[in-house]
């Protein structure tokens, strides 16, 4: 089955400075690649998603980039505030089937 | 639209016991999902259920879980007898009928002493 690999587990930032996480995958099948941000006591919500026929895209401070031939997605937060800090997910999937998640991403955001 | 609805939030029990979660999909998603996440974890899916039917149960542990989504809405997720390792936030999540995005609650936190 598909197997997600996420890094780093923890990152700390400056704010205004930018943040990478990375995520690998396993299935060359899998075409749907979300990010979700999850904060304390609350449940994982949906921030930016990719689907396989596009390379990249963007939302305002957020991009994730998509590498098929390396099976690798990345995301990206630019010019990083304090309320960007949480612990962020990426998740794979195909199709219909269920998502499977990477371990996470602490990021803080240093004031 | 109002999100997915769980309840309890928390939840404290021994070993032993049982215990229930109940979850309310956002209306017109045909598709609900059951994952477990241990702390520090990612989300594991536990059941997928289209309509009323299974989809995947593959990694359930059906020896104490058993899950039900009656009449394709509503759905509940039961555990028993709990263990010490069934100590986890339980997540609810639906999706339209043709897939992704997911849509998941607040979660249940479970305790097992």
């Amino acid at each position: 089955g598909e197997n997600v690999e996420q890094h780093p587990s923890t990152l700390s930032v400056q704010e205004g400075d930018s943040a990478v996480i990375k995520c690998t995958y396993s299935d060359s099948a899998s075409n749907y690649f979300p990010w979700y941000k999850q904060e304390l006591g609350k449940g994982p919500q949906l921030i930016i998603d990719i689907r396989s026929n596009v390379g990249e895209k963007k939302d305002q401070r957020i991009a994730v980039t998509l590498n098929k031939t390396a099976k690798h997605f990345s995301l990206h937060i630019t010019e990083t505030q304090p309320e960007d800090s949480a612990v962020y997910f990426c998740a794979a999937s195909i199709g219909n089937t269920p998502l499977v998640f990477g371990k996470g991403t602490r990021l803080s955001v240093i004031a | 639209e109002a999100g997915v609805a769980q309840s309890p939030r928390y939840k404290i029990i021994e070993k032993r016991q049982s215990v229930a979660f109940w979850c309310n999909p956002i209306s017109g998603h045909a598709t609900l999902y059951w994952y477990q996440q241990i702390l520090g974890q990612g989300p594991k899916l536990l059941i997928q259920f289209q309509n009323n039917g299974v989809v995947d149960d593959s990694q359930l542990p059906k020896d104490r879980f058993s899950a039900e989504r009656l009449k394709g809405v509503d759905s509940t997720l039961k555990i028993q007898p709990a263990k010490l390792e069934d100590s986890a936030v339980y997540l609810c999540a639906s999706s339209l009928p043709q897939g992704p995005p997911l849509h998941f609650g607040n979660g249940t936190r479970l305790t097992v002493t």
